[in-house]
């Protein structure tokens, strides 16, 4: 069974504050996703790695940044978090072909005061 | 670019009721798309791609080209079919990897 982990289930922060959010899968697959996921507008793509310290931006980028050192591992970092970024985030991992599943992690809840 | 349209929020059917959840894509190539479904409480998951041809959990999509679509179908709701469901595309990228591009999602609520 694919397994995708992420650090926290729920997260508060204060505006300003940097914000690390991990993300763990153990299939030894090439691709990663960071996702927000909000109410009415479906999940968005921040940023995706298809190799091991390779990133791509995605749809929403900006004020998001990402980090990929070991193929496991897949961290979204949020440089001074602020309220428009209170969202749930989801993770997620692929092989490389387009015709594969991506599966997620249980997601993180932050909440930026 | 690629585009996944879902132009229902929310879909409500009584039980037994035929399903169907309508997704509109836009994509230069030849797509691959997918149904995922988020239960309550539950993590994303697939539920279905077209690529496979298969019925999972009596739903089925058929992808029409000539209509750009990929609508979900069930001939008779269940109650555990209460979910949120994403269609989504994806494609390759000039620069390498590939990307899902997902729709904003249909809520369907089967009532008793």
């Amino acid at each position: 069974d694919v397994k995708v982990t992420q650090s926290s289930r729920y997260l508060v922060k204060r505006t300003g504050e940097k914000v690390f959010l991990e993300c763990v899968q153990d299939m030894d697959h090439e691709n990663m996703f960071w996702y927000r996921q909000d109410p009415g507008l479906g999940l968005r793509l921040i940023y995706f790695s298809y190799d091991v310290k390779m990133k791509e931006k995605g749809d929403i980028p900006e004020g998001y940044s990402v980090s990929r050192e070991k193929k496991e591992r897949f961290s979204l970092i949020l440089e001074s978090a602020s309220t428009n970024q209170t969202s749930m985030y989801l993770c997620a991992s692929s092989r490389g072909q387009p015709q594969e599943t991506q599966y997620f992690g249980p997601g993180t809840r932050l909440l930026v005061l | 670019a690629q585009r996944v349209t879902q132009p229902e929020k929310l879909l409500s059917v009584f039980k037994g009721a035929p399903v169907e959840l309508k997704c509109n894509y836009s994509y230069s190539g030849s797509p691959e798309l997918f149904w995922y479904v988020q239960y309550s409480r539950q993590r994303l998951q697939l539920l279905l791609r077209h690529i496979s041809r298969e019925s999972i959990k009596g739903f089925t999509a058929d992808l029409n080209k000539g209509e750009t679509s990929f609508h979900l179908k069930k001939p008779f709701a269940q109650e555990e079919d209460s979910a949120m469901y994403y269609c989504a595309l994806s494609g390759y990228l000039t620069g390498g990897g590939n990307k899902l591009t997902f729709g904003t999602g249909t809520q369907l609520k089967v009532e008793l």
